[in-house]
């Protein structure tokens, strides 16, 4: 089993659509999280930190459940530049290596 | 503020050839240093990772390998390609003693012929 899992979508959603994707993750020594966003031929880039009291930037909300061990991502009002892949990222501290990215869920917009 | 370099943007090399990927930071001391894998549809795979100058821990068995001879400089390198070496290769850094998230470099992309 992966540490981090992820739906790989394809989501295929209208312009002005909601759309939630869900991450789990196996480690409960996890303490960080994030999402990422990745762009066709681009490197990832940071969307949000994940934090446990949720939090939200603009049309983007960001969930964490330490009991159930996932992590969601809504997205409101879709755009046709919110099309990309949507990475999933768990960090534990004081092991260099222990960020563990997800498979990333494929989000396309429509118009 | 910091910034990552990668060079080159973009390769094409024989399968037997050598290969060097250069990374480099700016703007911050000391950091973690990874590099990571990408196959045309796939996830990232973490290949090497440096917490110091000459400290490099590998994560899966391959006939690439890396170098950290200055604090904010990593090297991917191979002596010889396969063809399945081609794919996106991307440097990130992080903070180190943290769990702050990372920043990636903007990735070469690598075709092996």
């Amino acid at each position: 089993r992966k540490e981090v899992e992820q739906d790989p979508g394809p989501f295929n959603v209208p312009e002005g659509a909601t759309v939630a994707f869900n991450c789990t993750y196996s480690n409960s020594a996890s303490q960080s999280f994030f999402w990422y966003r990745q762009d066709c031929r681009k490197e990832p880039k940071l969307l949000m930190s994940v934090y446990s009291s949720g939090n939200e930037d603009g049309r983007f909300t960001a969930q964490l459940n330490r009991a159930s061990q996932y992590i969601s991502l809504l997205i409101r009002d879709s755009k046709l530049s919110d099309s990309a892949t949507y990475l999933c990222v768990v960090s534990r501290y004081s092991s260099a290596s222990k960020i563990i990215f997800g498979s990333g869920t494929r989000l396309s917009i429509r118009p | 503020s910091q910034t990552i370099h990668q060079w080159p943007a973009t390769l094409v090399q024989p399968v037997g050839s050598p290969l060097s990927l250069e990374c480099t930071v700016e703007g911050t001391s000391n950091p973690n240093l990874y590099w990571y894998r990408q196959a045309a549809g796939r996830g990232l795979q973490l290949l090497f990772y440096s917490v110091g100058i000459g400290q490099i821990s590998s994560e899966v068995p391959q006939n690439l390998s890396a170098s950290r001879p200055q604090d904010r400089q990593f090297i991917l390198s191979s002596k010889k390609l396969l063809l399945s070496d081609s794919g996106f290769y991307l440097c990130a850094w992080r903070a180190a003693q943290t769990t702050d998230t990372q920043y990636f470099g903007p990735g070469t992309r690598l075709t092996v012929l």
